[in-house]
């Protein structure tokens, strides 16, 4: 099983919509999260992070569901600029530092 | 924040011969990691690259196929060694700057195809 899992999608959905994307992590001890966005052929950046009571940046709304090993990103009035893929991204402490995992993304394609 | 170069950003290799990957932050950082990207799949961590000491490898990866250089705290190497198509790959340095543990600057990667 993979450390950290999505569903690679692709979502494809028209201007204004709203999406959802999910990712499951298997270990429990894990400390922290994130999700990335990563566009063709460019390199990954943080889009947020994602806090124990969810979090809203915007449009993008993330949750996390410790009891289930869950994480989710919520995408509100999808523009066609949110085109890309969202990489889950949880952190771990491995002895003295931490170590970050990656999903294998999920790809969103926001059409007009 | 931090700027990150790498190059080459792309390459074409002859099967056998070895590529090095250069990666350049305009700030002295502490951690530098060295991601790989194959098609279609996330990103794996290589090695993280320490100053002044041997990288540290991750499972699967191992320092005569991926030496790493680190001389100093904005600079490191990556080499591909004795390269096959199963290497054909993007490569990316990264760095971690501040606490945020969870946040990662990315250099644009080096395209690399093995023939």
């Amino acid at each position: 099983r993979k450390e950290v899992e999505q569903d690679p999608g692709p979502f494809n959905v028209p201007e204004g919509a709203t999406v959802a994307f999910n990712c499951t992590y298997s270990n429990s001890a894990s400390q922290s999260f994130f999700w990335y966005r990563q566009d063709c052929r460019k390199e990954p950046k943080l889009l947020m992070s994602v806090y124990s009571s969810g979090n809203e940046d915007g449009r993008f709304t993330a949750q996390l569901n410790r009891a289930s090993q869950y994480i989710s990103l919520l995408i509100r009035d999808s523009k066609l600029s949110d085109s890309a893929t969202y990489l889950c991204v949880v952190s771990s402490r491995m002895d003295s530092s931490y170590k970050l995992i990656f999903g294998s993304g999920t790809r969103l394609l926001v059409r007009p | 924040s931090a700027v990150i170069s790498q190059k080459p950003s792309r390459d074409i290799c002859q099967r056998g011969t070895s590529l090095t990957i250069q990666c350049q932050v305009d700030s002295q950082v502490t951690m530098m990691f060295w991601y790989r990207q194959q098609p279609g799949q996330s990103l794996t961590l290589i090695a993280t690259a320490n100053q002044g000491s041997e990288a540290t490898y991750e499972s699967g990866f191992v320092i005569d196929k991926f030496p790493i250089s680190r001389p100093n705290l904005t600079f490191s190497t990556l080499t591909v060694s004795n390269m096959s198509p199963e290497d054909s790959s993007i490569y990316l340095c990264s760095v971690r700057t501040g606490l945020n543990t969870g946040e990662l600057f990315f250099g644009e990667g080096s395209r690399l195809t093995v023939l």
